[in-house]
Parts: structure tokens; sequence; C-alpha cells
């Protein structure tokens, strides 16, 4: 399966703990972007990447969050000292910018998270 | 501000018959891209459709078309002899030169044998 792929699909923690969640792009696609997405919501932009470079962080980035891209290929999202609030599907999308690519960006599954 | 709306929380039509799902946005920008995207229960998102504001001809993906109305900004998705398959959740998505994409709250569609 050459798809985004994201690891795990599923976290349950209690409030309080870090999580960390990976994306995996699909080869060769040098954008890479995270959304979160609550129940009964579209998904909210959070953050992208261009190659390692993180290019822009939304506002509904709080602190306790961070994501990285270290080589450029897969990216990881953490959450310090969840909280209940942060109870959503996380969704990464990639895209490539390059060779005449559209700007369709292919969806992962999903990490969901549940904080207790 | 940019924002999309979908005013149809949720649909229900019998297979076969043709489905509208409205969608409305707004955007200071000129040059943007608009979206279907389906998301199936339990499976990830994927592209259905996708319009470049600056073409007049509305899009067409097989049984799914587009109505592009750009002065009312308006883009609503027709899907033609529904399926089964097509139950999901549909989202509008609107995207500007900044590469972000604003989803809508999303329309549950319903195919019903």
């Amino acid at each position: 399966d050459t798809g985004v792929s994201q690891n795990p699909r599923h976290k349950i923690t209690k409030r309080g703990q870090n999580v960390t969640f990976r994306c995996d792009p699909i080869s060769e696609h040098n954008r890479l972007y995270w959304y979160r997405q609550t129940l009964g919501q579209g998904p909210e932009f959070l953050t992208y990447f261009q190659n390692e470079a993180q290019l822009e962080k939304s506002r509904l980035l709080s602190d306790r969050f961070s994501a990285e891209r270290p080589k450029g290929s897969f990216s990881t999202l953490e959450i310090q000292r969840t909280e209940q609030g942060d109870s959503a599907m996380y969704l990464c999308a990639s895209r490539p910018t390059s060779g005449g690519a559209s700007n369709e960006q292919f969806f992962g599954p999903g990490t969901r998270l549940t904080v207790l | 501000a940019q924002t999309v709306t979908q005013s149809q929380p949720e649909m229900s039509v019998q297979e076969a018959e043709t489905v509208t799902l409205s969608c409305t946005y707004d955007t200071s920008e000129s040059n943007y891209y608009l979206f279907w995207y389906k998301q199936p229960p339990s499976r990830q998102m994927i592209l259905v459709i996708r319009q470049e504001a600056y073409k007049q001809q509305n899009a067409t993906e097989n049984r799914f078309s587009v109505n592009f109305q750009k002065a009312a900004k308006s883009f609503s998705l027709k899907i033609s002899d529904s399926q089964l398959g097509d139950t999901a959740m549909y989202f509008c998505a609107l995207m500007n030169r900044d590469d972000k994409i604003i989803f809508g709250k999303g329309t549950r569609l319903h195919i019903l044998p």
C-alpha cells in the first residue's frame, strides 16, 4: 500500500499524559499537512511542512502541541499534558509540489485520540 | 475570513436517484480551488471532484458533477444514479493560495436500498 499511513490508529490516554502520533506520507510528497477533526465537524488545519521546514501553524495549535518532520519524510505530532478537549481524529495528508502536480491532498486514515 | 457552509447536515435518497448537496463559501481571493471530499464510515477521506475558480466550465467526474456559481459563491455537488457505496460524509472545501484547506461541517448522505 503506497498511500498515507498513520500510527497508531487509535490511542486512549489519561488526562495529563503525553502522546505522539506518526504520519508517513506518500513517497516523494514534499508537502505534509496535519488536520484535526472533532465529532460532527469538518477537519481543521493545524500545520504543514515543505520537506523538513514547518511553514505555518494554526492558532489552534497551542504550546502543548508540537510537530516535526526531521528528515523531510515522516512526521510526528506530539501533544503534551493532554486535555479532554484534545479528543479528536488527527488526520495527516500529503501532496507533491513538482512535476506538474495537482493540488490534491491525499489523506491518511487518521489517528483517533480519546483522552479520559 | 474564509468560510465554507454546508446547510444540509443529513440527507437520504433511494438508490439510483439523483441527489444534490449544497455548499456556499466566502473568500476574498480571486484565485482559489474548490473540492468535494468523501469520507466513508471508518475510512479515509478521498477527493471526489475539484474545480478551479478561474475555469467557468463545471467539473465532471463520471456520476459526479458540480454547479459552480462564482458570483453567488455557490458550489453544489450532484450525484447521479446514486449507489449504496456513495453512503458517506461529504465535505465541501476551499483552498486559497496559502495551500490550507478550509472544510465545511459536512453532509451525511445515506443511500437507501
